[in-house]
Order: structure tokens, then C-alpha cells, then sequence
């Protein structure tokens, strides 16, 4: 019974190519969340929704585009994939839009650009 | 703006104690969590403060000052399963959202 899940785990492409990651929760949650965690293990924000709708848009470049198709899912697409954007992209829900909520992580997926 | 400050690795020995600092600057804060991440797994959630003092859950602990932006996890008897990394991350009322620091990774040798 996984709460948050991705697909892929793992995703090895080639510079300049799209990819897609999905994210489906299953535990009612109102707000979905994806972060990027570098080399350096920082985890940072890149989009926040809630009920479908875009809350936050952290300076990401624009060749990424979430998409949310009902609130239990938030999916990940990448276009021209550079070297840059390998990553660990986790995917989060938390059970409404407050700050002061535990948010619950997928188990990521693990991006490589070659 | 958004700055959490934690230290980059400890290393303790198994069945000791050891506190891991965390300093934050936010805006609107909301609260600090703490989160535990083991090598190449997500992060899950070990502890939330809002108010200021000590909140304790077993062999873990939390602490919260809010005038001095400083908050720390205090992990009791340790065992080798706690070798991961403690990520602290500070919440907003603004940006409803999470800023996380880069992890603190703690060793724990036998």
C-alpha cells in the first residue's frame, strides 16, 4: 500500500531528448510537490499544486512542465533534457497547502543525462 | 529570503548521544522539521516545532528557539541504522512551502 509512488526509478536518456516522470498518491492529499535533489544533496522546491492548480514556480526553466491531471497525480515532463538536470527528482503530497504540514516523499527517480 | 545553515557530517559512536544544529532566516516562518534520509531513499519526517522547547518522540528529540533561529535533533543510543542524513527544512507562511538545508550526514561507528 505505497503512499506516494514514481515511475521510473531509474532513467538514463540522451542530451536533447523529452522525458516524462509520473507521481501518483493514494493518500487523499490535497497538494502535490516536486523537488530536485542535486550532487550536494540539496532539496529544493521546483513546483508546488494544490487541487490541480499551480501554486508554486520556483525559477525553473521552462523546458519543464508539470502537469496534474486530477489531485492524485503530478506528473513531470522535461523537454531537450540537458547535463544539468541530472538529478534525484522526488515527488511529495501533503494533505492541504500549509506550510506547517508533514509532506510525504516518493521514493525518487534518478535522472541521467547523457 | 531563505538561509538554513547544518553542519555537513558528524560521526559518533554507536550507543552515544549526539545533537545535530540547524540555524534558519525565513520569513513568515512556520515551523522547522527535521527529516531523515538514508543513502540513495526519501526523506521521511522525524519532527516538527512551531513553538519554542523541547518535543520528544523515543531515542529523538527536537528543539525550537525562534528568537535565535535555532533549532537541533538530538538522537539518544545511537545504532548503526541511524547512519543517514538529517535534513532540517523551515516552512513559510508566504511561499507555503519547504526550504531545506543541504543534510547534515551522520556516521555512527561500532
Amino acid at each position: 500500500d505505497t503512499a506516494v509512488s514514481q515511475t521510473p526509478k531509474y532513467l538514463v536518456t540522451q542530451m536533447g531528448n523529452d522525458k516524462s516522470i509520473k507521481c501518483e498518491q493514494n493518500l487523499g492529499h490535497d497538494t502535490m510537490y516536486w523537488y530536485k535533489q542535486d550532487s550536494k544533496k540539496f532539496l529544493k522546491i521546483m513546483f508546488s499544486y494544490n487541487n490541480k492548480e499551480l501554486i508554486i514556480n520556483e525559477t525553473v526553466p521552462n523546458r519543464f512542465s508539470p502537469k496534474s491531471p486530477d489531485k492524485a497525480h503530478l506528473n513531470l515532463h522535461i523537454n531537450s533534457l540537458e547535463l544539468g538536470d541530472s538529478a534525484v527528482y522526488f515527488c511529495a503530497s501533503s494533505q492541504r497547502l500549509a506550510g506547517g504540514l508533514e509532506q510525504f516523499f516518493g521514493p525518487g527517480t534518478r535522472l541521467t543525462v547523457l | 529570503g531563505q538561509n538554513i545553515d547544518q553542519p555537513t557530517e558528524m560521526t559518533a559512536t554507536e550507543g552515544a548521544i549526539v545533537q545535530i544544529n540547524c540555524t534558519y532566516q525565513t520569513s513568515g516562518f512556520n515551523g522547522l522539521f527535521w527529516y531523515q534520509q538514508h543513502a540513495g531513499e526519501a526523506p521521511t519526517f522525524l519532527s516538527y516545532n512551531v513553538l519554542d522547547g523541547l518535543e520528544e518522540k523515543g531515542r529523538f528529540s527536537s528543539f525550537l528557539s525562534r528568537s535565535k533561529g535555532y533549532s537541533y535533533l538530538l538522537l539518544k543510543e545511537l545504532q548503526m541504522k541511524d547512519s543517514a542524513s538529517y535534513l532540517c527544512a523551515a516552512a513559510d507562511t508566504g511561499r507555503r512551502a519547504l526550504t531545506f538545508g543541504s543534510g547534515t550526514r551522520l556516521q555512527v561507528q561500532p
